[in-house]
């Protein structure tokens, strides 16, 4: 089992639409959540964190933790094209240092 | 800033030979992070620096991979002799002092191609 998974995609949502991106874990000491954004040739880039069960908002985008069922969650209101890209879901366990355990990346499409 | 610089950004080498990989975190930040990216195996964590003493190398595929951070400002991932199955995006990534939700800054990244 892979410490972070991740649907592959793609997944194509239409212009407006909400997407919903999906990542779980397997270390239940993770206490960090993160949300990376990679455009095709780009590196990745920080558009969300989140370590409380719960939502968090943050202008189109909403992060949904629910560490008992080991799930994070990215949703992208009102989609658009420019959202299409790569999202890496990314964990941390302080325990194990500093380092992000990242999943393969939901790659997403969203059509005009 | 300048963010975290990486190079060479593009670098073409043939099976066998020394590659030198280099980055300059961003400054202030303690900790820095060497990733290596293919499709089949996504974003790997090869191995990463606090206060310039490396940590975790338990991602570093085999002795061919060396990596060294003389002082806080500069970092090198060196691979000696190179093979096909290296080829990738490398990335160099540094983050502020601490524990927390720090967030990891990427540079640019080097696409290594070996034929």
């Amino acid at each position: 089992q892979k410490e972070v998974e991740q649907n592959s995609g793609p997944l194509s949502v239409p212009e407006g639409a909400i997407a919903s991106l999906n990542c779980t874990y397997s270390d239940r000491g993770s206490q960090s959540f993160f949300w990376y954004r990679q455009y095709s040739g780009k590196s990745p880039e920080l558009i969300m964190f989140i370590y409380s069960n719960g939502d968090k908002e943050d202008g189109r985008f909403t992060a949904q933790l629910n560490k008992a069922s080991q799930y994070v969650s990215l949703l992208i209101r009102d989609s658009q094209p420019s959202d299409s890209a790569t999202y890496l879901c990314a964990v941390k366990n302080y325990n194990q240092g500093g380092k992000l355990i990242f999943g393969q990346g939901t790659e997403l499409s969203v059509k005009p | 800033d300048a963010g975290v610089i990486q190079s060479p950004r593009h670098e073409v080498t043939e099976m066998g030979q020394e590659v030198t990989l280099r980055c300059k975190p961003i400054s202030g930040h303690n900790s820095l992070f060497w990733y290596r990216q293919t499709m089949m195996r996504g974003l790997e964590l090869l191995i990463y620096f606090n206060n310039n003493v490396p940590i975790d190398d338990s991602g570093m595929p085999e002795d061919r991979f060396s990596a060294k951070m003389p002082n806080a400002s500069f970092s090198t991932l060196k691979i000696q002799p190179s093979e096909p199955r290296d080829s990738a995006v490398y990335f160099c990534a540094s983050s502020s002092p601490g524990q927390g939700a720090y967030e990891q800054y990427f540079g640019p990244g080097t696409r290594l191609t070996v034929t």
